[in-house]
């Protein structure tokens, strides 16, 4: 079974640092520059928050960052604010145009 | 702005049909990728189908290989999702997305439409 294993859940106070992390199994390598992560809140569309591992796509905060150890990616958000309340996904690329999404972290803040 | 909107979500009994359009808007459609995502209720999101812009490449998750089948109109700037054989399952919220690159990253999103698959 190919999958991204991420914590079911994440809090910190505003203006802490938090930590998701995204571990691949089985046929799933997590690479620098295959690893994507989404913002979701419930109701609204997905948003792509970091692409190609560490890479922010234009108009997302610079508070967000991607980083990658071993077979585990992870994205920091800093300085949390009430806003960053939402899911998260990590997504690997598989090959041929199909993509798998990790389990969805539900950060709180506090 | 770029849009997505997607529609046709519906109440549908098991084994039955349904056809899931987006419509999009903003952008040169024909130029990109385009990607079914669901979302389960209470589950994460789950990688569906993809096709190119011209149409010529087609993928499915081993979940729905066989039943469903993408498509689009680039002259009507939308993709299809033609659902057969639906299972329970397959209840979920439908999200369209704009590919990046050439990997077909899920990029821009639709709000998504619901479907229910129940007797």
């Amino acid at each position: 079974q190919s999958a991204l294993t991420q914590p079911a859940s994440v809090s910190g106070s505003p203006g802490q640092s938090i930590t998701i992390s995204c571990t691949g199994t089985g046929r799933v390598v997590v690479t620098d520059d295959l690893v994507s992560w989404y913002q979701h809140h419930p109701g609204k569309a997905p948003k792509l928050m970091i692409y190609d591992g560490n890479k922010r796509p234009s108009g997302v905060s610079n508070r967000f960052s991607g980083s990658k150890s071993g077979n585990t990616a992870s994205l920091t958000i800093s300085g949390l604010q009430a806003e960053d309340e939402a899911d998260y996904y990590c997504c690997s690329y598989l090959g041929s145009g199909t993509w798998v999404f990790g389990g969805g972290t539900k950060v709180t803040v506090l | 702005e770029m849009q997505l909107l997607e529609s046709g979500g519906d109440l549908v009994q098991p084994g039955g049909s349904l056809r899931l359009s987006c419509a999009a808007s903003g952008f040169t459609f024909s130029s990109y990728a385009m990607t079914w995502v669901r979302q389960r209720p209470g589950k994460g999101l789950e990688w569906v189908s993809a096709i190119s812009g011209t149409g010529g490449n087609i993928y499915y998750a081993d979940s729905v290989q066989g039943r469903f089948i993408i498509s689009r109109d680039n002259s009507k700037n939308t993709v299809y999702l033609q659902m057969n054989s639906l299972r329970v399952e397959d209840t979920a919220v439908y999200h369209c997305a704009k590919g990046r690159g050439e990997r077909w990253l899920p990029h821009h999103w639709g709000q998504g439409t619901l479907v229910t698959v129940s007797s």
